[in-house]
């Protein structure tokens, strides 16, 4: 069965401590992992789509990369700002669209 | 312009009332979704058109009701709700069904059954 797991749940950064979230996957066929950041209330932002292990891929303070189990979303020396939950997600085999539990990002200054 | 827009941002109904949530966008996509999401939970899918037609009903109640009236509208009407239908109904755009592109998603609808 398609799947996607994140960890941590939530995780509590000082603002300027560099971390890391995970999402692993199990799909046959990976047809894109996207990610998205989405506050309390709102939509979810699309950041970034990978396609193949080995790519990676930047944005300010965030960069995603992609391996043929998971992926990684790396904060740099992160702002009260990116205070977030970051989603992750894949197409399954139906071109359903799946996505992860998500980590709840805090930061403090 | 990647905007995909959502009216009404808060609608509260009766269980017998019949109300509608519009999607709309001008990107020229030609696929679009309706999610539901609750507190703390991912996006869980409803229904997508591809090309104005319905391709994927995920088993929803039929007391929700999706349209596409053309390929930059969509609605889903609503109609006898239940309070556990109380949610953020979220609606996406994308290039195409396939290949699968990245989804952008409208603000959301906060809807509240009583």
């Amino acid at each position: 069965e398609d799947q996607v797991t994140q960890s941590p749940e939530a995780l509590r950064l000082q603002e300027g401590e560099s971390s890391s979230l995970n999402c692993s996957y199990t799909v046959s066929g990976l047809r894109g992992l996207f990610w998205y950041r989405q506050d309390p209330g709102k939509g979810p932002e699309f950041l970034f789509t990978l396609y193949s292990a080995g790519e990676e891929k930047e944005k300010e303070r965030l960069k995603a990369t992609l391996t043929k189990k998971e992926s990684f979303l790396h904060i740099t020396a992160p702002k009260p700002e990116d205070s977030a939950t970051y989603l992750c997600a894949i197409y399954n085999q139906g071109g359903k669209l799946i996505f992860g539990q998500g980590t709840e990002l805090s930061v403090k200054p | 312009d990647t905007e995909v827009t959502q009216t009404p941002k808060h609608l509260v109904m009766g269980m017998t009332n019949k109300k509608s949530l519009k999607c709309e966008q001008h990107m020229g996509h030609r696929a679009m979704y309706w999610y539901k999401q609750k507190a703390k939970k991912p996006p869980e899918l409803m229904f997508v058109y591809s090309y104005e037609k319905l391709s994927i009903n995920e088993s929803v109640p039929s007391r929700f009701s999706p349209e596409c009236p053309n390929s930059s509208l969509l609605n889903l009407h609503l109609h006898a709700l239940q309070p556990e239908d109380s949610a953020l109904y979220l609606c996406a755009s994308s290039q195409g069904q396939t290949p699968y592109n990245e989804q952008f998603f409208g603000p959301g609808t906060r809807l509240t059954v009583l």
